[in-house]
């Protein structure tokens, strides 16, 4: 599976907006892009997931350039309750349900 | 709330003694996954189960074991516990059509080996 790197860590203040960008420079055409966001002392949560050009939910918006091998989450107006690690992940479309986590990327929203 | 409960929430053990983690997945999922969680780090992928059968296994020794049973539950047994095996151990449930299908995390067990 494609191997993803993400910055570390991400400082931002209460209502702005928050983009993080995730490379995956050998993803595969079988290959989704998915993120989870996590809290301390607790697992991981779905967040959005993406094969191609724009998605966007009620939380956030994924951006996946033409060639994928990147991707930018992206978070509206941040609040404090935002504050968490947000992780990456290719999901590949085969017999395999098993998620790949990398060390994610520690968001800090400041008041 | 994802619907997968886990059980106990945290556990004590001593070095060499053996555990039993248990996962009731959410309703209708038929696919069991688990993960464990070492401090500051990204969960690291265990083994998953599908319809009661090992389906796909990541790199942790045979004492590491599992079991699915016909409700879909699930049980981690860690065998001959060793310091580096204290980690917050969490399940996943999927529905069990699509790789790419939503895994609906638990909130773990923190396990702590002294």
């Amino acid at each position: 599976l494609a191997k993803t790197t993400q910055p570390i860590s991400m400082d931002s203040y209460e209502g702005q907006e928050v983009n993080i960008t995730c490379s995956h420079n050998n993803i595969a055409t079988n290959d989704y892009i998915t993120w989870y966001q996590q809290f301390p002392s607790q697992g991981p949560r779905f967040i959005i997931q993406g094969y191609k050009t724009k998605v966007t939910n009620e939380v956030a918006s994924l951006f996946i350039p033409a060639d994928r091998k990147s991707s930018t989450l992206s978070l509206p107006r941040v609040s404090l309750s935002d504050t968490a690690v947000y992780y990456c992940l290719v999901v590949r479309m085969d017999s395999s349900y098993k998620l790949i986590f990398g060390s994610g990327t520690r968001l800090l929203v400041r008041p | 709330e994802t619907g997968v409960t886990q059980s106990p929430t945290h556990l004590i053990k001593t070095r060499g003694q053996q555990v039993t983690l248990r996962c009731s997945s959410q309703s209708g999922h038929n696919t069991v996954s688990w993960y464990q969680q070492a401090l500051g780090q990204g969960p690291q992928f265990i083994f998953q189960y599908y319809r009661e059968e090992e389906n796909g296994r990541g790199n942790f020794p045979p004492r590491f074991s599992g079991l699915q049973f016909p409700n879909y539950s699930s049980e981690l047994n860690v065998n001959a516990l060793e310091l580096d095996d204290s980690a917050l151990y969490l399940c996943a449930s999927t529905l069990g059509g699509v790789p790419t299908d939503t895994q609906y995390f638990g909130p773990g067990t923190r396990l702590t080996v002294l």
